[in-house]
């Protein structure tokens, strides 16, 4: 089963750019790579979706190399109400499992 | 209406009890998830109904039982539970199944078993 790493946590300062790495070493050849924001007692919310190279949406960036076992997600500029819990999403290669990584908690700080 | 609605936010439960857990949404989506999510940790995919059909089943013990009435609605039964089941239960909608499409979360509903 694939194992999909990300950092436990990270901190930054209002304004910055945050970058945030997923790695996901058994991705199923044809699936796409979901960054999803969860906040306190909410269900999860959909960031940005993409398949290799870059993609970029009003919110965020990710980035996929080549080989597509790894992603970034690049949040511009965060505010303190970018603080959350940030999740990779990817459905693994063997059984085709839909499978979150562990998660990063984002703090931003004043 | 881009909201998925699940009843109720709370349950508390004896682990004799039955209950179940509604999930609704009116985007018109035809794949449907459950997900349970322990504290500091990552959903976890529990079950999948795709077009009213169950596709997946993670190996789900039986005491969860899930049901799905129509293309709007997404029924958790809960029977004969344990205290490690306490959870958020997450609801969740997608056009069709398949990590390609964007999946739109409820609240959850936060069990407690006794």
């Amino acid at each position: 089963l694939a194992k999909t790493t990300q950092p436990i946590s990270m901190d930054s300062y209002e304004g910055q750019e945050v970058n945030i790495t997923c790695s996901h070493n058994n991705i199923a050849t044809n699936d796409y790579i979901t960054w999803y924001q969860q906040f306190p007692s909410q269900g999860p919310r959909f960031i940005i979706q993409g398949y290799k190279t870059k993609v970029t949406n009003e919110v965020a960036s990710l980035f996929i190399p080549a080989d597509r076992k790894s992603s970034t997600l690049s949040l511009p500029r965060v505010s303190l109400s970018d603080t959350a819990v940030y999740y990779c999403l990817v459905q693994d290669r063997d059984g085709n499992k839909l499978v979150f990584g562990a998660g990063t908690i984002l703090r931003v700080k004043s | 209406d881009t909201e998925v609605t699940q009843t109720p936010k709370h349950l508390v439960m004896g682990m004799t009890n039955k209950k179940s857990l509604k999930c609704e949404q009116h985007m018109g989506h035809r794949a449907m998830y459950w997900y349970k999510q322990k504290a500091k940790k990552p959903p976890e995919l529990m079950f999948v109904y795709s077009y009213e059909k169950l596709s997946i089943n993670e190996s789900v013990p039986s005491r969860f039982s899930p049901e799905c009435p129509n293309s709007s609605l997404l029924n958790l039964h809960l029977h004969a539970l344990q205290p490690e089941d306490s959870a958020l239960y997450l609801c969740a909608s997608s056009q069709r199944q398949g990590n390609y499409n964007e999946q739109f979360f409820g609240p959850g509903t936060r069990l407690t078993v006794l």
